[in-house]
C-alpha cells in the first residue's frame, strides 16, 4: 500500500537558517505529493504540492520538487523565521477505490529560535 | 469563502456517553473525510464519503464508531460508549473528487475530544 517516510524531529534551527525536511514515498500509480503544515491548536493547512514529476510546489518561501526516481519530495526554505514553527507534514494523494484520499508521514516538528 | 466547519471545537465528556462530532464540508466538494490525531498513532484516516456514499472504512477502530453523510453538506462521527483511549483531536477534510488526485484536501479545525 501507500506509505509516507518523514524525517522525525523536533528539528531545532536559528532564525535564517537553512530548512530541509526530507520525505520519500511509497506508491502504487502515479500520485501527487502534499506539503501541509499544522501551527499549535490548529488544523492542517496546505503549504504546497506538486501533481507530477519534476513539478515544483513553492509558497511563503518554502519548495519541493517531485523528484520521481527518488520517489521524493523534500521540504526546503532557504531562511526560516520564528513563526515557521510548526509540524510539518509530507502526503501523498491516489486515486484509487474510486476516490482521493491522503496517507500522510508522522510529521516533523520544526523549532525556530532566536 | 467558508471552509470546513466543524462542532464542537472542544468536548470533555465522561466515559461510557455517547459523543457526536459534526461537521459541514465547503460547499460544491463531494469528497469527504474523517481523520484521527493522536500522538501515538499520528494522521490516521477513519473514512470517506464520496457523493455522500462511504467508499472506505477499514480505518474506522471499532464498532464503536459510526459515521453518516445524510447530505452533501453534513456529515456526522459518532462514538458510542466512548472509553479514555478515544481521546484525541479529530478533523473532518473535504475536496473535490476528481481523477488524477491533485485536488487539495481542505481540513477543518478540529474536534478536540476527551474522555475521563
Amino acid at each position: 500500500g501507500d506509505s509516507v517516510t518523514q524525517m522525525e524531529g523536533p528539528v531545532t534551527l536559528s532564525e535564517e537558517a537553512f530548512l530541509t525536511i526530507n520525505c520519500t514515498y511509497t506508491a502504487t500509480g502515479y500520485p501527487s505529493l502534499f506539503w501541509y503544515v499544522q501551527y499549535p491548536g490548529e488544523g492542517l493547512q496546505l503549504l504546497l504540492k506538486a501533481t507530477k514529476a519534476d513539478d515544483k510546489g513553492s509558497n511563503k518561501g518554502f519548495e519541493a520538487t517531485y523528484r520521481k526516481e527518488t520517489t521524493s519530495f523534500h521540504l526546503e526554505k532557504g531562511s526560516v523565521q520564528v513563526s515557521d514553527s510548526a509540524v510539518y507534514f509530507c502526503a501523498l494523494s491516489s486515486f484509487t477505490g474510486g476516490g482521493n484520499k491522503l496517507t500522510f508521514g508522522t510529521g516533523t516538528q520544526l523549532k525556530v529560535e532566536l | 469563502d467558508a471552509g470546513v466547519i466543524q462542532s464542537p471545537r472542544h468536548e470533555v465528556t465522561e466515559m461510557g456517553q455517547e459523543v457526536t462530532l459534526r461537521c459541514k464540508p465547503i460547499s460544491g466538494h463531494n469528497s469527504l473525510f474523517w481523520y484521527r490525531q493522536t500522538m501515538m498513532r499520528g494522521l490516521e484516516l477513519l473514512i470517506y464519503f464520496n457523493n455522500n456514499v462511504p467508499i472506505d472504512d477499514s480505518g474506522m477502530p471499532e464498532d464503536r464508531f459510526s459515521a453518516k453523510m445524510p447530505n452533501a453538506s453534513f456529515s456526522t462521527l459518532k462514538i458510542q460508549p466512548s472509553e479514555p483511549r478515544d481521546s484525541a483531536v479529530y478533523f473532518c477534510a473535504s475536496s473535490q473528487l476528481q481523477a488524477p488526485a491533485g485536488n487539495t484536501i481542505y481540513f477543518g479545525e478540529g474536534s478536540w475530544l476527551t474522555v475521563v
